[in-house]
């Protein structure tokens, strides 16, 4: 069975620090892997991964994807509080479907 | 626990028929939220729902897609003279009370219209 599994469920850190989400996958003719920024309505899109080992980047943002350890990374540095979210994570596979994984909630005190 | 459930995960419809598009919440849930997701592009909202309530429709078309969460059963997302342009894959999460809780989402349902 297709699955998307994050860690941690949770997480809550201190402004100015560096935070690194995971995100696991089981996903049949796996495509790409999204990240993607929920704070109200619509997550917001970060990232799309299909190659092993580029790093994508986007100011304190950056991720990569293991397609043979079957996993990404988040990292977020210099953590600031408007980066209080949750993180998802989702296996795109097939022809467009998708499967989100159960979000990693990040709190950043000031 | 079984998370979202969404059925069916695939719906093919001719031009001018009526899709319906359930979503079974996670256990202990009440409340609802339905996307939708065009090809090549992000999560669109489109309602927040709580039992028998419509919280926030803000992000629906006005004309043809309704959307209902009665007290009893699924939560389901109408689209009635479904037109081409409504292709797409219809995703909804739940969460146990507000918008600010963390939504779980569900495997979604991919949408044709021929």
């Amino acid at each position: 069975e297709d699955k998307v599994v994050q860690s941690p469920l949770s997480l809550v850190v201190h402004e100015g620090d560096t935070v690194t989400l995971n995100c696991s996958y089981e996903v049949t003719n796996f495509r790409s892997l999204l990240w993607y920024k929920q704070e109200k309505k619509a997550p917001t899109f970060l990232f799309m991964l299909t190659s092993s080992g580029i790093e994508k980047k986007s100011g304190r943002l950056s991720s990569i994807l293991d397609k043979k350890e079957l996993f990404s990374i988040l990292n977020i540095t210099a953590t600031q509080t408007g980066d209080s979210a949750v993180y998802l994570c989702a296996g795109a596979y097939n022809n467009n479907d998708m499967r989100f994984g159960a979000g990693t909630r990040l709190t950043v005190k000031p | 626990n079984a998370g979202v459930m969404q059925n069916p995960r695939h719906l093919v419809r001719r031009r001018g028929q009526e899709a319906r598009l359930r979503c079974s919440p996670m256990k202990g849930h009440s409340h609802v939220y339905w996307y939708r997701q065009l090809p090549e592009e992000g999560l669109k909202f489109m309602v927040y729902l709580q039992k028998e309530n419509i919280i926030d429709e803000s992000g629906m078309p006005k004309e043809r897609f309704s959307a209902e969460f009665p007290k009893e059963g699924p939560s389901i997302l109408r689209i009635q003279q479904v037109v081409r342009g409504d292709s797409a894959a219809y995703f909804c999460a739940s969460s146990p009370r507000t918008v600010q809780e963390t939504q779980y989402f569900g495997p979604g349902t991919r949408l044709l219209v021929l």
